[in-house]
């Protein structure tokens, strides 16, 4: 397994700025993933890091809105820009560890857009 | 493309009773993963059991079990024992080798004392 923490664990924002959320693993892992979580709904994902290498980005998300950073095998960081009120989720880091491509999750990060 | 239906919204259980989530999916392929996902109101996505399409055994951890019924596409999640800290929203997920992880949309379960 992995453990993985996420700053910050909550924010209120105004609508227009930007945040940006970090994830710290313990120990190296290649892929890294981040999804979002509206509220009442299930998971989404909107792209997946790997180290060295430019996100890739689901359908519906793009880079301008949510850039990543992936500067090494044990962090990465998810930007939401120019935010609105629709951008008020949940944000989750995952990581593929211990075999059988099975992710682990960070905490979390609760936005509400003001 | 993968889907990942789970048909029951809401489900409730007593404490000490035994209570079984369904969930149903759909690939092409062969070979894939499936997980329970637990996600108490903390938000935190917490991993309750994996199942390997290849293994025909069905997995267990401790109180938690798995039907897995692969000819029709069938997984579900068997609580026994059930506790107050069970109560959660839980996920079904699939992986089909190198593609992202596919939810379910969830079952909210409460367990009553």
């Amino acid at each position: 397994s992995a453990v993985i923490s996420q700053k910050p664990s909550r924010d209120i924002c105004q609508r227009g700025t930007s945040l940006t959320i970090q994830c710290q693993v313990d120990s190296q892992v290649t892929m890294m993933f981040w999804y979002r979580q509206q509220p009442g709904q299930s998971l989404t994902l909107i792209a997946t890091a790997n180290q060295g290498s430019e996100a890739t980005y689901e359908s519906g998300f793009v880079i301008d809105k949510f850039p990543i950073s992936r500067p090494n095998l044990t962090f990465s960081t998810l930007t939401v820009s120019n935010m609105s009120p629709e951008d008020s989720s949940i944000y989750l880091c995952s990581v593929e560890a211990g075999g059988g491509e099975t992710q682990y999750f960070g905490p979390g990060t609760r936005l509400l857009v003001l | 493309a993968q889907t990942v239906t789970q048909s029951q919204p809401e489900m409730s259980v007593q404490e000490a009773e035994t209570v079984t989530l369904s969930c149903t999916y759909d690939t092409s392929e062969s070979d894939y993963y499936l997980f329970w996902y637990k996600q108490p109101p903390s938000r935190q996505m917490i991993l309750v059991i994996r199942q390997e399409a290849y293994k025909q055994q069905n997995a267990t951890e401790n109180r938690f079990s798995v039907n897995f019924q692969k000819a029709a596409k069938s997984f579900s999640l068997k609580i026994s024992d059930s506790q107050l800290g069970d109560a959660a929203m839980y996920f079904c997920a699939l992986v089909v080798g190198g593609s992202r992880l596919t939810f379910g949309e969830g079952t909210q379960l409460t367990v009553n004392p």
